[in-house]
C-alpha cells in the first residue's frame, strides 16, 4: 500500500491563481481531511469528508473548496491564491467505525508559496 | 476555547533523561481519544500513541507512556531515556465522541523538544 499520497510535494503561485492539490489513499478510509500548518499554529483544519458526497468545513474553510467523488481521493481547491495561503498542507485519511482508537494517516505533505 | 493547550512552545532535556511534554484537553463529552503525533525536522507526522477515555490504564508504547489525568482532563507524553533522534515537534490531538472515527482530530500548537548530547 502506497498510504496517503500528495502531489505536488511543491508550489509556487502568483497571488489569484488557482491549484488543486491532490490527495489519494489505497487504504479504503471513509474519512479523509485536510490541514494546513503554519509557524506556531500547529495543524488546522481546513475541510472534512466521512465517505464520498458528503464534506464539511473545518476551522479555516474560508478560501479553499472540496469535493469527494470517491472514496479513494480528496482535492483541495484554491480558487484565488493569496499570500496569506502560503503554508503547508497535510492530507490525513482515516477508518470509519466506532470508539476513537483510530489514528489518522497522514500523507507527506505539500509546502506552498504564493506570492 | 482552545480544545487542546500545550503551555511548553520548547523544551531542552539531556540525552538519557526522561520528560514530559504537557497537554491539557477540553471536551464536555464523555467517550473520546487522545492522541500524540511527532513530526521530526524532515516534516512527516508520526503517530506515537493513544489513549481513550474509557481506558482505565494509561497507555504505553516502547520508551512512550501517556500519563492520563481525567479528572484534570491532561494528558501528558512520557519519553523515557530520551535519544537525540527524539528531537522534534510533538503534537497533542483530541476526537470526541462515541463514533469518533468520523469526527475531526483536533491538535494544539505543538512543543518542540531539544535532546542534548
Amino acid at each position: 500500500n502506497a498510504g496517503v499520497t500528495q502531489t505536488p510535494k511543491f508550489q509556487v503561485l502568483k497571488t489569484g491563481q488557482s491549484m488543486t492539490l491532490q490527495c489519494a489513499q489505497d487504504m479504503n478510509h471513509e474519512y479523509m481531511s485536510w490541514y494546513r500548518q503554519d509557524p506556531g499554529m500547529g495543524l488546522r483544519l481546513i475541510h472534512y469528508s466521512v465517505g464520498a458526497g458528503i464534506t464539511d468545513q473545518g476551522e479555516v474553510p474560508n478560501g479553499y473548496n472540496v469535493s469527494r467523488s470517491t472514496t479513494e481521493d480528496f482535492p483541495l481547491r484554491l480558487l484565488s491564491a493569496a499570500p496569506s495561503q502560503t503554508s503547508v498542507y497535510f492530507c490525513a485519511s482515516s477508518p470509519f467505525g466506532g470508539g476513537s482508537s483510530y489514528e489518522q494517516y497522514f500523507g507527506p505533505g505539500t509546502r506552498l508559496t504564493v506570492t | 476555547a482552545q480544545k487542546i493547550t500545550q503551555t511548553q512552545p520548547g523544551m531542552f532535556v539531556q540525552e538519557k533523561e526522561a520528560v514530559t511534554l504537557d497537554c491539557t484537553y477540553d471536551t464536555s463529552d464523555q467517550s473520546y481519544g487522545l492522541f500524540w503525533y511527532k513530526q521530526p525536522s524532515s516534516g512527516e507526522m508520526i503517530f506515537l500513541i493513544y489513549q481513550g477515555s474509557y481506558d482505565e490504564q494509561n497507555a504505553t508504547e516502547g520508551r512512550y507512556s501517556l500519563n492520563f489525568q481525567k479528572a484534570r482532563k491532561s494528558a501528558n507524553l512520557v519519553i523515557s531515556a530520551s535519544q537525540l533522534g527524539d528531537s522534534a515537534m510533538y503534537f497533542c490531538a483530541m476526537r470526541e465522541g462515541p463514533n469518533s472515527g468520523n469526527t475531526p482530530l483536533v491538535f494544539g500548537k505543538g512543543t518542540r523538544l531539544s535532546v542534548i548530547a
